[in-house]
């Protein structure tokens, strides 16, 4: 089946500085991608939509310039954390769409990245 | 997006076969019904989907309700590695919203030895 990969893993950072995580789909090319948040023995919360070569699109409440976006190819995605704060702890998670294929697929998910903010 | 409401827990033996349900009585005539499962510190992992008919792969079957209001979720013989979070969710064919997930509380399925 299809892979997404994300990296780093696992991440521990100093509060007022910013992290970077990928997500990367091995085997397919993902014009769209997804970010979600999990709080622990919390459900998944999406945080934004990511587009190939435009601008993401956020939920609502989800601060746009505090968590930047790029997604510069088919196969890419990244979300930083800007000024990482305590609270923004938590374990993200991204999935890829597979554009080639139509219809009512799958998603496929990476196996998510948990942030520590100290 | 139309809501789905599953139990907060289930418990099973293992070996033994277990029914997960899931109501959406709201659901819409393009809606799939998707299930995924989460196992502890790791990202959800696709387990089956269905419109109208019932489904079967390696994983699970799914048991898709007459009037679509409800189905379950059927793990014929559980294993310990099956203990994990289970969503079921419901996804638009397509649209601008196509391959995003609203992730309702799941079931936590707890798997006896």
């Amino acid at each position: 089946g299809a892979v997404v990969s994300q990296h780093p893993s696992r991440v521990i950072c100093k509060s007022g500085t910013s992290v970077k995580i990928e997500c990367r789909s091995l085997d397919f090319q993902a014009t769209t991608m997804f970010w979600y948040r999990q709080f622990p023995k919390q459900s998944l919360m999406l945080m934004a939509t990511s587009n190939e070569g435009s601008k993401a699109t956020y939920e609502q409440g989800v601060e746009k310039d505090k968590f930047l976006i790029n997604h510069a190819s088919l196969t890419l995605s990244t979300l930083t954390v800007t000024s990482a704060h305590p609270e923004d702890s938590s374990f993200y998670i991204c999935s890829a769409r597979d554009s080639d294929r139509v219809g009512n697929t799958e998603a496929f998910f990476g196996q998510g990245t948990r942030l520590t903010v100290v | 997006d139309a809501k789905t409401t599953q139990p907060n827990s289930m418990e099973s033996n293992e070996e033994e076969p277990v029914h997960l349900p899931c109501n959406h009585s709201t659901i819409s005539g393009t809606d799939y019904i998707h299930w995924y499962r989460q196992l502890p510190s790791q990202g959800p992992e696709y387990v089956i989907h269905g419109l109208t008919s019932n489904v079967n792969n390696r994983m699970a079957s799914l048991a898709i309700a007459e009037d679509r209001k409800s189905s379950t979720l059927i793990l014929h013989r559980a294993t310990l590695r099956d203990a994990a979070v289970y969503y079921c969710i419901l996804r638009l064919a397509g649209g601008t919203s196509y391959g995003k997930l609203t992730f309702g509380q799941g079931t936590i399925l707890t798997v006896h030895p």
